[in-house]
């Protein structure tokens, strides 16, 4: 049974700091990884998507990276906004073939002004 | 649409009431899929359907529970009898294709049993 860690489970830092979140995955038979946003009371935002093929896909500030053989994924966020602040989740496809994504619990951030 | 919508955003249901939540997904999108959140834990699975015809249920908790998506685009997730532990963020995701395609959710539906 597919098993998404997520370390830390909260993290604050200040403002224009870079950070790492990372995410770890027992079954590497997957064929993507995606990062999602959520902010409190609100439904998840597609952050990235990243296919088995790749590596790591960036968009803006954001930069996730994929080591399959490892089971691990980080996203990096650089320069960090309070607009930043929310939870951050991974999902992987709960085995090989499947559709049904497995998730992490998430990492929290706070970014202080 | 311009996203996934879902409707209400909030229930409030007394126990023992029957409830329904709907999903429009993302025009063009064939596969569909329901998630219930807990407070603090990721979304998990329960069920999914590849235009009208649901392929998986394996997700859901009880028989109390029942989707449908008759037309391949609206879906409706509807709880009969609903009990405490239902409270939960019901999230409605879809997809171009199911697999290796890029899923995307909905605000999501909180539901709160009293």
């Amino acid at each position: 049974k597919q098993e998404v860690t997520q370390i830390p489970a909260a993290l604050s830092v200040p403002e224009g700091e870079n950070l790492v979140l990372n995410c770890s995955f027992t079954d590497s038979a997957i064929y993507n990884l995606q990062w999602f946003r959520q902010d409190p009371g609100k439904g998840l935002t597609s952050l990235l998507l990243i296919q088995s093929s790749q590596r790591e896909q960036t968009s803006g500030r954001l930069n996730a990276s994929l080591d399959k053989s490892s089971g691990r994924s980080t996203l990096y966020i650089a320069a960090s906004q309070p607009g930043d602040s929310a939870t951050y989740l991974c999902a992987v496809p709960s085995g090989a073939g499947s559709y049904q994504l497995t998730f992490g619990k998430g990492t929290k951030l706070s970014v202080i002004p | 649409g311009a996203g996934v919508s879902q409707s209400p955003r909030y229930k409030v249901a007394k126990r023992g009431q029957d409830v329904a939540l709907r999903c429009d997904p993302i025009s063009g999108h064939v596969s569909l899929f329901w998630y219930q959140q807990a407070l603090g834990q990721g979304p998990e699975f329960l069920t999914y359907f590849q235009n009208e015809a649901q392929l998986d249920k394996s997700g859901l908790p009880s028989d109390r529970f029942f989707a449908e998506r008759p037309e391949g685009s609206v879906s409706t997730l509807k709880i009969q009898r609903t009990q405490q532990e239902d409270s939960a963020v019901y999230l409605c995701a879809s997809s171009l294709a199911a697999g290796s395609a890029e899923a995307f959710f909905g605000q999501g539906t909180r539901l709160t049993v009293v």
